[in-house]
């Protein structure tokens, strides 16, 4: 099956911080997109992006697909930024089954 | 457009029992998705269905079975419930054809077999 693997982990920020979550994927990924989790557990989607940058005011993302990587930036953090983020993508040729990462706990503090 | 709604938002069930999720999207959509989720992980994929009257197993489908009634509503039916299948359920659904085949999810059912 696909691979999908996100750095960091665990990460704390003080407001107005900015950060750059990782996400790298196998070979044969495609259809990646971002999502963040809140602390209510609602799932929304960020971005669609399976190669090339987007931009969606603080938040912008960038996958380069011959390299395998895609980056999530969220730039001035606020506390409600917090959650998790999480990439998925799903494997050519596959329809859209999303396989997703293990996800990046985000939380911003003031 | 209220998109992916699910119910119930929340269930205990005792070993052996059943119960179906429901869940509808008011998008139109071609595709539904059923994920589940465990603590400290992604979501990981139940059943899928790529258009009305079809289904097919995702990676997790043991002990689960699916309908796609119509357009709008695809359930997911726990027959005998087990521990193992306490976890969150989200349905997701997106439209296949286009450009970006973003996925939109419901609010989740949160689940606990006693």
């Amino acid at each position: 099956g696909i691979q999908v693997e996100q750095s960091p982990p665990d990460l704390i920020l003080q407001e107005g911080a900015n950060s750059t979550l990782r996400c790298n994927f196998s070979d044969s990924v495609n259809n990646l997109q971002w999502f963040h989790q809140n602390p209510w557990g609602q799932l929304i989607n960020l971005f669609y992006i399976p190669s090339g940058t987007k931009q969606n005011g603080r938040l912008s993302a960038t996958t380069v697909a011959t390299e395998r990587y895609s980056l999530l930036y969220i730039s001035s953090s606020q506390t409600t930024d917090s959650g998790v983020y999480f990439c998925a993508g799903s494997e050519r040729g596959g329809g859209n089954k999303l396989t997703f990462g293990t996800g990046t706990q985000l939380k911003v503090e003031l | 457009n209220a998109g992916v709604t699910q119910t119930p938002k929340f269930q205990v069930l005792k070993t052996g029992q059943s119960m179906t999720l429901q869940c509808a999207q008011d998008m139109n959509h071609n595709s539904m998705y059923w994920y589940r989720q465990d603590p400290g992980m992604g979501l990981r994929l139940i059943y899928y269905s790529a258009s009305e009257g079809t289904t097919d197993k995702g990676e997790v489908p043991n002990g689960y079975n699916v309908s796609r009634l119509n357009k709008r509503e695809f359930s997911l039916r726990l027959e005998s419930a087990a521990p193992s299948q306490t976890s969150v359920y989200f349905c997701a659904s997106n439209d296949r054809g286009l450009s970006e085949e973003t996925q939109y999810f419901g609010p989740g059912t949160r689940l606990l077999v006693l």
